[in-house]
């Protein structure tokens, strides 16, 4: 079946970076986007950004422009989430979700990971 | 930016009632772009709805999704234990994606 499987919690110090897999599952990798969303505790949802799984493009949103990168590994089917310059108001849940649109760009978010935890704190 | 203003906060019904939860624009959404999502307890979200008024696949029929323009809605026509969640919606017809501050839906 379709799943997309993330990397386990993280746990920074501030000013470090984080990287965060998810490996894909069940469909074409390269026939789909991927999206990143966080959500902090207790707190609702953020769109951080899109890669194409079919030729790495991307669009960020503008709040994370310059600390945010995401890429993709297609022999392994897995999509990078990194961010950089890390407070502790990147303390959140980090999900990665699959467009549900073949080849397009719908932004809609068809599938999701499990999720990653990550900890910002000194 | 589109920011979408979810209402009510949280939504507390007994199970088999009705329940309407609604999604307001700050611009219109068009072509329906509007999605809606549901995050039970300790779980990632899960799509309901997309194009204002589709269900995803696998969703129950009891729920429903319509609107347009910069008033959407989506209703829940009876209310059981599992539908307990925070329900989300998404714009998706410009950057940057945006999503509504969520409205809970509790079992009395």
């Amino acid at each position: 079946q379709v799943q997309l499987v993330q990397s386990g919690a993280e746990v920074k110090t501030p000013g470090a970076s984080v990287k965060v897999s998810c490996k894909a599952s069940g469909y074409t990798f390269t026939n789909y986007v991927i999206n990143w969303v966080r959500q902090a505790p207790g707190q609702g949802l953020e769109w951080m950004g899109w890669i194409s799984g079919y030729n790495g493009n991307t669009e960020y949103a503008q709040k994370f422009q310059g600390r945010v990168t995401m890429t993709t590994d297609t022999s392994t089917s897995t999509a990078y989430m990194e961010l950089s310059s890390l407070t502790s108001d990147d303390t959140a849940v980090y999900y990665c979700a699959r467009d549900l649109t073949v080849f397009g760009a719908s932004h809609v978010f068809g599938i999701w990971g499990q999720g990653t935890m990550v900890i910002v704190s000194s | 930016e589109v920011v979408l203003t979810q209402s009510p906060g949280t939504l507390s019904l007994f199970p088999g009632e009705r329940a309407t939860l609604s999604c307001r624009a700050s611009h219109s959404v068009s072509s329906s772009h509007l999605a809606w999502y549901q995050q039970k307890p300790g779980q990632a979200p899960r799509l309901l709805i997309y194009a204002a008024s589709t269900r995803a696949t696998g969703i129950p029929d009891r729920f429903s999704g319509s609107g347009s323009g910069t008033d959407f809605t989506v209703t829940i026509s009876r209310l059981e234990p599992e539908d307990v969640a925070v329900y989300y919606c998404q714009q998706y017809v410009v950057s940057p994606l945006t999503f509504g501050g969520g409205t809970t839906v509790e079992i009395k």
